[in-house]
């Protein structure tokens, strides 16, 4: 079945420390997302990919780091700079210009610094 | 600047009854609408959409309208099921910014038996 796949499902990372969260999609999406949730909070982007080898910075992308080499995969790395890295990153997938019955999400990882 | 709002952050009603889950934009330059239901810990499942050159679009129980005017979007869910209960966020993409969405805070809603 095709889907997009986020691991690991709960993260946790020493203060200081980057951290890459993993995210793949079998879909052949053209476009992928990185969005964060926090409590009482909409889900805000991060960085969105249209296509391989390119990337937009979207609304909250300070301490946040993407690359795009491959069509499948859109890793997030969450550097030391990010003040307040605590929440949940969902990864999202669209087709092209994204299709009108939506776009496709994974399961999301939980980030927790200790 | 929240462009997407959804202003009731929780609504309660019975089974059987209808829910009405509303929405405001700011933006002219959002194309599609969309609804989403997510629960805690898990990534939102799309629920139903509608174009901005569209005013109602209708997938079973759901029901969405549009208002262009007055920048306002509804979800109509009729009969309400206890299985509907979960947080409900309203989306709008944005074909300035790759189509990403931008998302409301969403409203969680509770139907009761």
């Amino acid at each position: 079945d095709g889907g997009i796949t986020q691991s690991p499902k709960y993260l946790f990372r020493k203060e200081g420390q980057n951290v890459t969260l993993s995210c793949e999609q079998n879909l052949n999406h053209d476009a992928m997302y990185w969005y964060r949730q926090d409590p009482g909070q909409g889900l805000r982007l991060i960085y969105y990919s249209q296509i391989v080898n390119d990337f937009q910075k979207g609304d909250i992308a300070e301490g946040y780091s993407v690359s795009r080499e491959k069509k499948e995969s859109f890793p997030l790395t969450v550097t030391s700079a990010q003040k307040n890295p605590t929440a949940f990153y969902l990864c999202a997938s669209s087709k092209g210009q994204g299709v009108a019955y939506g776009y496709t999400f994974g399961s999301g990882t939980r980030l927790t610094v200790v | 600047d929240q462009q997407v709002k959804q202003n009731s952050p929780s609504l309660s009603v019975q089974e059987g009854r209808i829910s009405i889950l509303n929405c405001d934009y700011t933006n002219s330059m959002f194309d599609y609408f969309l609804w989403y239901k997510k629960y805690p810990a898990e990534g939102p499942t799309f629920l139903i959409s509608i174009s901005s050159i569209k005013d109602k679009n209708e997938d079973g129980r759901f029901t969405v309208f549009l208002n262009k005017s007055a920048k306002h979007l509804s979800l109509h869910i009729v009969p309400s099921q206890p299985g509907d209960s979960a947080v409900y966020f309203c989306a709008a993409r944005n074909s300035n910014s790759g189509y990403a969405l931008n998302f409301g805070k969403g409203t969680s809603l509770l139907v009761t038996p």
